[in-house]
């Protein structure tokens, strides 16, 4: 299985702040790689899917980048609801799996 | 738009089966596929398998091959997912997602609003 790690785990921060989490794959993956946004009680929201492409209605502040084994998810500009669970998925090979999660919260 | 109506929560006691439903509407259903991923309490998240919508094939984690099930009713545009042996560490809370592809699973753009399962004695 593709092991997915995230880091950090844990991220305090303030609005406006630039915000940027990375995600390791630990074989390469391509670009098969997602991004996901979950609050607290709610279903994880897509972001950005094969690794930088903005999925519709999210937000610009939002952008993905890089390809092969490691990944970032970057929030420009952050803003009061963005503070919520993210997490990498990859898509490249089955079982589908999902990097731990980085908890984003306000400072 | 694209929703995805999921059946309400669930109690049950260990080693019985739970079979939760994900009621797809505002797309062609045949045209996709839908993940099954789960969470536990304060966890991450974790794929359980696929279904295609389009021709029924599935492809399941390794973990659950002996006791999940997943089938869809094209009629309905629903999708079901049957855990059998339940076990306390199966209390969670279980999503659809819908996937782009019919072909292969991948992605996960829209998800069912979550059906708690908890297992108990």
């Amino acid at each position: 299985d593709i092991q997915m790690t995230q880091s950090p785990s844990s991220l305090s921060a303030s609005v406006g702040d630039r915000v940027t989490i990375t995600c390791r794959a630990s074989q390469s993956i391509s670009r098969y790689l997602n991004w996901y946004q979950q609050k607290p009680g709610k279903a994880p929201k897509l972001l950005i899917y094969a690794a930088s492409s903005l999925q519709s209605g999210v937000p610009s502040r939002f952008s993905g980048s890089g390809s092969g084994t490691d990944f970032t998810l970057t929030i420009s500009s952050l803003q009061p609801e963005d503070f919520a669970t993210y997490y990498c998925q990859q898509g490249h090979s089955t079982p589908i799996t999902f990097g731990q999660g980085t908890r984003l919260e306000i400072k | 738009q694209v929703q995805l109506v999921q059946s309400g929560a669930e109690v049950k006691k260990p080693g019985a089966s739970v079979k939760v439903s994900c009621k797809a509407s505002g797309y062609t259903f045949t045209s996709h596929g839908i993940s099954w991923v789960r969470q536990a309490p304060g966890q991450g998240l974790e794929w359980m398998g696929w279904i295609s919508a389009h021709n029924g094939i599935t492809n399941t984690a390794q973990k659950f091959r002996d006791r999940v099930t997943m089938a869809r009713d094209t009629s309905t545009n629903t999708a079901y997912m049957e855990l059998r042996s339940l076990r306390s560490d199966d209390t969670a809370v279980y999503y659809c997602a819908r996937d782009p592809s019919k072909i292969t699973p991948g992605d996960c753009d829209y998800w069912g609003q979550g059906t708690l399962v908890t297992v108990s004695s």
